[in-house]
């Protein structure tokens, strides 16, 4: 079956960069997404990249996908209080339109 | 950009009730709207499927007959908790896709759940 890890937390400073990492094991998945949670919130599509990309940047966001070894990372540069949230990847299979999801990243952005 | 709405953000109902949650895709035609139940701390977890003008699709485990799934339209989709019990309380998030290829899963913010 189809399994989505992430690390549970990860600490920064404002300014800094972060570095979230997602593992997945399902090697049809054709899709993978980013969606950034804030307490109480529903989810918010913050990017995705097709499975036959190495990298997609956007502002500053990169994402970047190792298909070979099923890693995905999202990589927030200059982070501000306000990216503090949890960040969920997730995959989708080229059958059906089914996400599944990680467990979340907790980022804490101290100032 | 794609909007998803939700209603209601919250509610609190007593035991033995049943609540209607509603999810609207209010620009885009959704056929396929997705629920997800979430508990404290946890990543999402697919309760169905649901599919326009057809029965909604569970995941194991999940009681169809406790959670109604309706969607009567290409851009309603309705969660109704039925007879609901503390253990219920949660927060269900919809999601909907648009008919276009390739586009991404949309998320409504969430309904929280009190069930006293």
């Amino acid at each position: 079956g189809e399994d989505v890890e992430q690390s549970l937390f990860l600490s920064v400073r404002e300014g800094d960069s972060s570095v979230i990492n997602c593992t997945y094991t399902d090697s049809s998945s054709t899709y993978l997404y980013w969606y950034k949670q804030e307490p109480g919130a529903g989810l918010q599509l913050l990017t995705y990249i097709f499975s036959n990309m190495d990298m997609k940047q956007d502002q500053r966001l990169t994402v970047l996908l190792n298909k070979k070894d099923k890693h995905l990372s999202l990589r927030i540069a200059d982070t501000q209080t306000g990216d503090s949230a949890i960040y969920f990847c997730a995959e989708i299979q080229a059958a059906g339109n089914k996400l599944t999801f990680g467990g979340g990243t907790r980022v804490l952005v101290k100032p | 950009g794609a909007v998803v709405s939700q209603h209601p953000s919250w509610v609190i109902c007593k035991s033995g009730t049943s609540v209607k949650i509603e999810c609207r895709s209010l620009d885009f035609q959704a056929t396929t709207m997705f629920w997800y139940r979430q508990f404290p701390k946890q990543s999402l977890m697919l309760m169905a499927t649901s599919n326009e003008g057809s029965k909604a699709t569970y995941e194991q485990g999940v009681e169809k007959d406790k959670f109604l799934i309706n969607h009567a339209s290409l851009t309603l989709s309705t969660l109704t908790v039925t007879s609901a019990h503390p253990e219920d309380s949660s927060f269900y998030i919809c999601s909907a896709i648009q008919i276009a290829p390739n586009s991404p899963l949309h998320f409504g913010n969430g309904t929280r759940l009190t069930v006293t």
